[in-house]
């Protein structure tokens, strides 16, 4: 089974409040990735986790917080967002993180639309 | 550094025609490809991966991508493409860290 499942599928929020966007995986993969997607655009990485431990932060600003609570689930608290921030958010999840070889398996995404 | 260049943003086709999708790399390091499909509203979905190995990889759905070191491509084909086949096409290259770069797409539009 390659299947990573993210929730909500939509959601949309004001941009004083606070929600979270959560991606689970159960193929005993150690790396968890958060990719941001604007339309027509490919992904753009926003956040590795290796082990359950934050290994990469591409200078994301600080309205986006991760977090893994454990080796199968990664979420994404989303807190005081800007009208720019409504874009595709991906998750994606990989063996390992430190070879290139390993192939990277993506969720649905979850479409964020900020007001 | 690595990078990728897919040539053509849009490629319109009929129903049962050829097609192929190009995609030029440049990396300093070992070299592993992959072609990903993105369906409307929908996540990526791997098509196929060259890691090593036969330079004529087969994927899903009848798609083929052939690796050329000389020429630094990985182009995407299909011998006979369907209404289904509409979707956005991203090549991807990996390289000895943990970071996938991909390319801007290439929107494959088969009309009937």
């Amino acid at each position: 089974d390659t299947e990573v499942t993210q929730t909500p599928k939509h959601l949309v929020m004001g941009m004083t409040n606070k929600k979270s966007l959560k991606c689970e995986q159960h193929m005993g993969h150690r790396a968890m990735y958060w990719y941001k997607q604007k339309a027509k655009k490919p992904p753009e990485l926003m956040f590795v986790y290796s082990y359950e431990k934050l290994s990469i932060n591409e200078s994301v600003p600080s309205r986006f917080s991760p977090e893994c609570p454990n080796s199968s689930l990664l979420n994404l608290h989303l807190h005081a967002l800007q009208p720019e921030d409504s874009a595709l958010y991906l998750c994606a999840s990989s063996q390992r993180m430190t070879s290139g070889t390993d192939t990277q398996y993506f969720g649905p995404g979850t479409r964020l639309t900020v007001l | 550094a690595q990078s990728v260049t897919q040539l053509d943003s849009q490629v319109p086709v009929f129903e049962e025609a050829p097609v192929e999708l190009r995609c030029n790399y440049s990396s300093s390091v070992s070299v592993y490809l992959f072609w990903y499909v993105q369906y409307p509203n929908q996540g990526l979905q791997l098509l196929l991966k060259y890691l090593s190995g036969s330079t004529l990889v087969k994927g899903i759905n009848g798609f083929e991508a052939e690796f050329n070191k000389s020429q630094t491509s990985f182009h995407l084909r299909k011998p006979s493409v369907h209404i289904s086949d509409t979707a956005e096409y991203f090549c991807a290259v990996g390289g000895s860290n943990y970071k996938l770069t991909f390319g801007k797409g290439t929107l494959l539009t088969v009309n009937p």
